[in-house]
C-alpha cells in the first residue's frame, strides 16, 4: 500500500527566505510522484511531478523537487518565497502499475510573512 | 479550453436528506476520478471511472455514497441519508486515461455542509 507523510501542517517563512516542504513516501512499486497547490476556495494545480526521468524536477512558479530514492523523499524547495506562494502544498504518490488513483498527503499549509 | 466543471459549488442539506453532485471532466477525457477533502485533511480517493469499463469503488466509505458515469461524460456522485460527518469538499478530477503519467485535472469542488 501506498502512503505519503508530510511533515509539518503549518510551515511560515519570511518573504525572500527560503522554502522547504517535506514529503516522504513508501510505496512497494517505483512510484509517480507529484506536487499540487491548493490556493483559497480553488481546486488542486499542479506544481511539478516525478515520473522516473530526471531525479531534480523542475515546476511552476519557481518550485522544485528532488526524487532520494534512498530517502524514500520528493521535499519540495524554493530558493526566494513570494507573497503569493501563501496557499496549501499536498504531495502524492502513485503507483506506475495498475492502480491509478493519487495517495494524497495530510498538506501543508504555507505562511509567508513580510 | 475548458477545465473540469462542477456542481453546485456549495450544498448545504440537513441529516438524513440526499444530495447529488454533478462533475463535468474535460472533454475527451476518458478518466474520472471523485475525492473527498475533509477539513484539514489530505484528498481520499472515493472512486475513479475509466471509459467503459467497471470503476473502482474502492474508496467508498459506505454503501450510501453511488456515483454514475455515462460514457465518457459526465459523472454524478450521490450521498443518501447524508451524515454530519459527510460535510467536506468533494473534488472532481479527470485525465486523458488511466495511465499513471497523465495529468489529473481537478475542478474547483462542491463544499458539502450537512447541518
Amino acid at each position: 500500500a501506498q502512503s505519503v507523510t508530510q511533515l509539518g501542517s503549518h510551515v511560515s517563512v519570511s518573504e525572500g527566505a527560503l522554502v522547504l516542504l517535506r514529503c516522504n513516501y513508501s510505496s512497494s512499486v517505483p512510484p509517480y510522484l507529484f506536487w499540487y497547490v491548493q490556493y483559497p476556495n480553488q481546486g488542486l494545480q499542479l506544481l511539478l511531478k516525478y515520473t522516473s526521468a530526471a531525479t531534480l524536477v523542475k515546476g511552476i512558479n519557481g518550485f522544485e523537487a528532488e526524487f532520494k530514492k534512498s530517502e524514500t523523499s520528493f521535499h519540495l524547495t524554493k530558493p526566494s518565497a513570494h507573497m503569493s506562494d501563501a496557499a496549501e502544498y499536498f504531495c502524492a504518490v502513485r503507483d506506475t502499475g495498475t492502480a491509478s488513483k493519487l495517495t494524497f498527503g495530510t498538506g501543508t499549509r504555507l505562511q509567508v510573512t513580510l | 479550453g475548458a477545465g473540469v466543471s462542477q456542481s453546485p459549488s456549495n450544498k448545504v442539506t440537513e441529516k438524513g436528506k440526499d444530495v447529488e453532485l454533478r462533475c463535468d471532466p474535460i472533454s475527451g477525457h476518458t478518466a474520472l476520478y471523485w475525492y473527498r477533502q475533509r477539513l484539514g485533511q489530505g484528498l481520499e480517493f472515493l472512486i475513479y471511472f475509466q471509459g467503459n469499463s467497471a470503476p473502482d469503488k474502492s474508496g467508498l466509505p459506505s454503501d450510501r455514497f453511488s456515483a454514475e458515469r455515462t460514457g465518457e461524460s459526465v459523472s454524478t456522485l450521490t450521498i443518501q441519508r447524508t451524515q454530519q460527518e459527510d460535510s467536506a469538499v468533494y473534488l472532481c478530477a479527470s485525465s486523458l486515461t488511466g495511465d499513471a503519467h497523465y495529468e489529473q485535472y481537478f475542478g474547483p469542488g462542491t463544499r458539502l455542509t450537512v447541518t
